[in-house]
């Protein structure tokens, strides 16, 4: 499959909300509700953030919110922070029962 | 807490075969839920699922890499093993193993990934 389409960055100042989105197809993430999102910070492991389009695991800050319309989810963190300065990846179960992540996006904090 | 621990070379020579192992620790890898799963990412790059495994046997593949990989279960030793064969230099990149903890693309724990490199 292909890669679900990620922009390359995004900014925005602290305290500010931004948005990141994540587009798939029909065949991906327009046909179910498993979209995860993903933060990882240089050198480590990647984080889950999001599952299942909306669900946040135990720890994470309600700052972090997803959601989905039609082919493309989004990630949207409010109030943003300093430590939020860092890359995010989205991914999605498909129809084959395989999984696809997205290409990266890199968020600049101002 | 469940710990996940990657161990393998970390240097393969082309046409070889890459076989890592993660090691589960501070649960069961039986525990009913769950999905044990290789991911990896190229320098620089994105991520990319290479498949996981159910703790009776079952495994899922991606396609792009299916006639390559084999991914096995060892519950007595509470670990899973991934096999690549005929690598090239395209599969140079930092392996990680993790757990899904859905079976539906939630990978919550992941270890803190390994680099192999392919060169002769």
């Amino acid at each position: 499959q292909s890669a679900l389409t990620q922009s390359a960055s995004v900014s925005g100042s602290p305290g500010q909300s931004i948005t990141i989105s994540c587009t798939g197809t029909s065949s991906d993430v327009g046909d179910y509700n498993y979209v995860s999102w993903y933060q990882q910070h240089p050198g480590k492991a990647p984080k889950l953030l999001i599952y299942d389009v909306t669900d946040r695991p135990s720890g994470v800050s309600s700052r972090f919110s997803g959601s989905k319309s039609g082919n493309t989810a989004s990630l949207t963190i409010s109030g943003l922070q300093a430590e939020d300065e860092t890359d995010y990846f989205c991914s999605s179960y498909t129809s084959s029962g395989h999984v696809v992540f997205g290409g990266g996006t890199r968020l600049t904090v101002l | 807490q469940v710990q996940l621990q990657e161990s393998g070379p970390g240097l393969v020579k082309p046409s070889q075969t890459l076989s890592l192992t993660c090691n589960v620790s501070g649960g069961s890898i039986s525990s009913g839920t769950y999905y044990w799963s290789w991911i990896r990412q190229h320098p620089g790059g994105g991520l990319e699922w290479i498949g996981y495994i159910y703790y009776s046997g079952s495994a899922y593949y991606n396609p792009s890499l299916k006639s390559r990989i084999t991914i096995s279960v060892d519950t007595s030793k509470n670990q899973f093993s991934l096999e690549l064969s005929s690598v090239t230099a395209a599969d140079t990149a930092v392996y990680y193993c993790a757990r899904d903890r859905t079976g539906y693309n939630a990978f919550d724990i992941w270890g803190r990934g390994t680099m192999v490199a392919v060169s002769s």
